[in-house]
């Protein structure tokens, strides 16, 4: 029953490495999103997919890598990761294309780098 | 872009009082308005939206309301209970514009 799902939760991994978190939702929604959430709860989109075509590319780090192998599924790939990587990152998608509409979130993933 | 902004970032109340909180926007051509809540471990959750073509929505115990010329809204929560406890979001989004930008957040704490 769970809409929008996230894997892993929670993540601790050291600097340097390379990570990737899962999305999937069974929502039949055509746009997904990945925002990072900051210590001081602060929301950011980073990246938002429609029917597969990357619409928003926020002035992220190249060391950051969405892929969406299909409309269902929106996965991000960290590589080299800093401490300053550190945060909850959750997906979300939308029926609607763009931001008129209700976005479900996913659960999140905490992501600790050391 | 869009800015957002937020206040108070914290707000504690007694049970069964009201709540409000206020954010401001910069884009005149935002005209979407949404309201999100994120308990404790959890993703955030609209909890309502307006648009600009409505001065006001009310569902239940929460009402937002949207001042365009001003640039500013508010979220009203009457009766608060100990479930109101969380964080609450505003954001905005222009309609030519895919992304919603979100104020800073309130800590909102019900004190029974």
């Amino acid at each position: 029953d769970t809409a929008v799902s996230q894997t892993p939760k929670y993540l601790v991994t050291q600097m340097g490495n390379d990570k990737s978190i899962k999305c999937e939702q069974n929502l039949g929604h055509d746009t997904m999103y990945w925002y990072k959430q900051d210590s001081k709860k602060f929301l950011k989109i980073m990246f938002s997919y429609n029917n597969k075509e990357l619409i928003i590319n926020e002035t992220v780090p190249n060391r950051f890598s969405p892929k969406s192998p299909d409309k269902a599924h929106l996965n991000l790939h960290i590589n080299s990761l800093e401490l300053g990587d550190s945060a909850v990152y959750f997906c979300a998608s939308s029926q609607v294309t763009g931001a008129l509409g209700e976005q479900y979130f996913g659960p999140g993933t905490r992501l600790t780098v050391t | 872009g869009e800015n957002v902004e937020q206040h108070p970032s914290t707000l504690s109340v007694q049970e069964g009082d009201s709540a409000v909180i206020k954010c401001t926007y910069s884009d005149s051509a935002s005209n979407y308005f949404p309201w999100y809540k994120q308990e404790l471990g959890k993703g955030p959750q609209l909890i309502i939206d307006i648009r600009s073509n409505v001065g006001e929505k009310k569902d239940q115990r929460i009402a937002v309301t949207l001042n365009k010329t001003a640039k500013h809204f508010s979220l009203h929560i009457t009766e608060t209970q100990p479930e109101d406890s969380a964080v609450y979001f505003c954001a905005a989004s222009p309609s030519n514009d895919y992304k919603l930008s979100f104020g800073a957040g309130t800590t909102v704490t019900v004190r029974a």
